[in-house]
């Protein structure tokens, strides 16, 4: 089966650095993507990692560990607008990249 | 930097009718990919296309059918609408021959069945 687990909220204060965790078991592996959803609007890409190693993009970093299949997601300088859902997917399979995602974190960011 | 373009971005459909979704992905992406989001759900994988053949599907109805056509805009055509199928329908394109495996998302459908 496919399983990918998040914590389902965090709070965080402006300002802060925050980390949210994603665990995935599943049956295939292409890569791993990381996208910010705020309420009722698209998913917004963040980052993608395919290899082991520290992915850093201005204030976002996402991190990748194939072999403990884990990744985080590290947040610096809160801003209020990063109050948002962020989504951790698994690309898998041979001929596409079809993405499973897990079922979101909902930060909070409080001044 | 053109973004996946979907049409309508509303739908108000009634239970049994039929409903076209239409999705343009970024220029030079030849990969679409179709997920459903419910409410308070994380987006599930519909299908997806690859240069204009079905390449994987997911979870979809059979009274769910799409296609990629030549210029590689893909619509997604729902018929015997259900109650059920109220979601908010996104499409995403990449580009993985062109070495860009990133999904980017386009607005959405917001499908509302009455």
């Amino acid at each position: 089966g496919q399983n990918i687990d998040q914590p389902t909220e965090m709070t965080a204060t402006e300002g802060a650095i925050v980390q949210i965790n994603c665990t995935y078991q599943t049956s295939g592996f292409n890569g791993l993507f990381w996208y910010q959803q705020h309420a009722g609007e698209a998913p917004t890409f963040l980052s993608y990692n395919v290899l082991d190693g520290l992915e850093e993009k201005g204030r976002f970093s996402s991190f990748l560990s194939r072999s403990k299949g884990y990744s985080y997601l590290l947040l610096k300088e809160l801003q209020m607008k990063d109050s948002a859902s962020y989504l951790c997917a698994v690309s898998y399979g041979y001929n596409t990249d079809k993405l499973i995602f897990g079922t979101g974190t909902r930060l909070q960011v409080f001044p | 930097a053109a973004g996946v373009i979907q049409s309508p971005r509303h739908l108000i459909k009634e239970k049994r009718e039929t409903a076209t979704l239409k999705c343009y992905p970024i220029p030079r992406h030849d990969t679409v990919y179709w997920y459903q989001q419910g409410p308070g759900q994380d987006p599930q994988f519909l299908i997806s296309f690859y240069e204009k053949m079905q390449s994987d599907k997911g979870s979809i109805p059979d009274r769910f059918s799409a296609q990629q056509f030549s210029d590689y805009h893909s619509e997604l055509n729902m018929s015997s609408l259900e109650l059920g199928d109220s979601a908010l329908y996104f499409c995403a394109s990449s580009s993985p021959t062109g070495g860009s495996y990133e999904q980017y998302f386009g607005p959405g459908t917001r499908l509302t069945v009455t």
